[in-house]
């Protein structure tokens, strides 16, 4: 059972456009969201967090929102930049503290 | 400050060999996790330690065994390998349990 969904497995935008990359949960316990990006043979780094009791979170370019009735959160990039291109990992935080990860949105940006 | 870091960074084992995978962070954090990712998957936890002196079972933590040697490294075991476990292994590191979580640069493992 996923608990936690990234049902788009690639997005490929152009460069300065937005990118809006998705994720849907069903545990309504989680009460922290995360996102990670990934280059090929490197480990995730942290990008953006965003807490359940907030729906907005803004860092540069990255802006999280979250829809707690719909169980949804999203991550949007502008402007979209060729250096964004990677693998974006959502991930939740659950009552046991421990992260559930997504299956990950391979983000192509195209100059 | 070099974060968190694996060693090795390759490797390939025969089925049935044993080995151990190295993690050690210099961040001074308290909790360290072993994920393993497969192609397709997310990231899926094997073991945690929430503290030094602590382990716990995570998602798939079956044919692995953890040590917390000290608050800086966190090793994970294979004891009899299986082609099964062929994988991207990745230690992580957070301030404490629940906070965002520090990744190395991964163990590509090979079973034969």
């Amino acid at each position: 059972d996923q608990q936690v969904k990234q049902n788009s497995p690639s997005l490929s935008v152009q460069e300065g456009r937005i990118s809006i990359l998705n994720c849907d949960y069903t545990n309504s316990m989680f009460d922290y969201f995360l996102w990670y990006k990934k280059y090929p043979a490197e480990g995730p780094t942290f990008l953006i967090s965003i807490s359940s009791i907030k729906d907005k979170n803004e860092d540069g370019r990255f802006t999280v929102f979250l829809n707690k009735s719909a169980k949804h959160l999203s991550l949007h990039i502008v402007p979209s930049q060729p250096g964004d291109s990677a693998v974006y990992f959502c991930a939740a935080r659950g009552s046991n503290y421990k992260l559930t990860f997504g299956k990950g949105t391979l983000l192509t940006v195209n100059p | 400050n070099a974060g968190v870091t694996q060693t090795p960074k390759f490797q390939v084992l025969k089925t049935g060999q044993s080995m151990t995978l190295q993690c050690a962070q210099d961040m001074n954090h308290n909790s360290m996790y072993w994920y393993r990712q497969d192609p397709g998957m997310g990231l899926r936890l094997i073991y945690y330690s929430a503290s030094e002196g602590t382990t716990d079972k995570g998602e798939v933590p079956n044919g692995y065994n953890v040590s917390r040697l000290n608050k800086r490294e966190f090793s994970l075991r294979l004891e009899s390998a299986a082609p099964s476990q062929t994988s991207v292994y990745f230690c992580a590191s957070s301030v404490d349990r629940g906070n965002e979580q520090f990744f190395g640069p991964g163990t590509r493992l090979t079973v034969l």
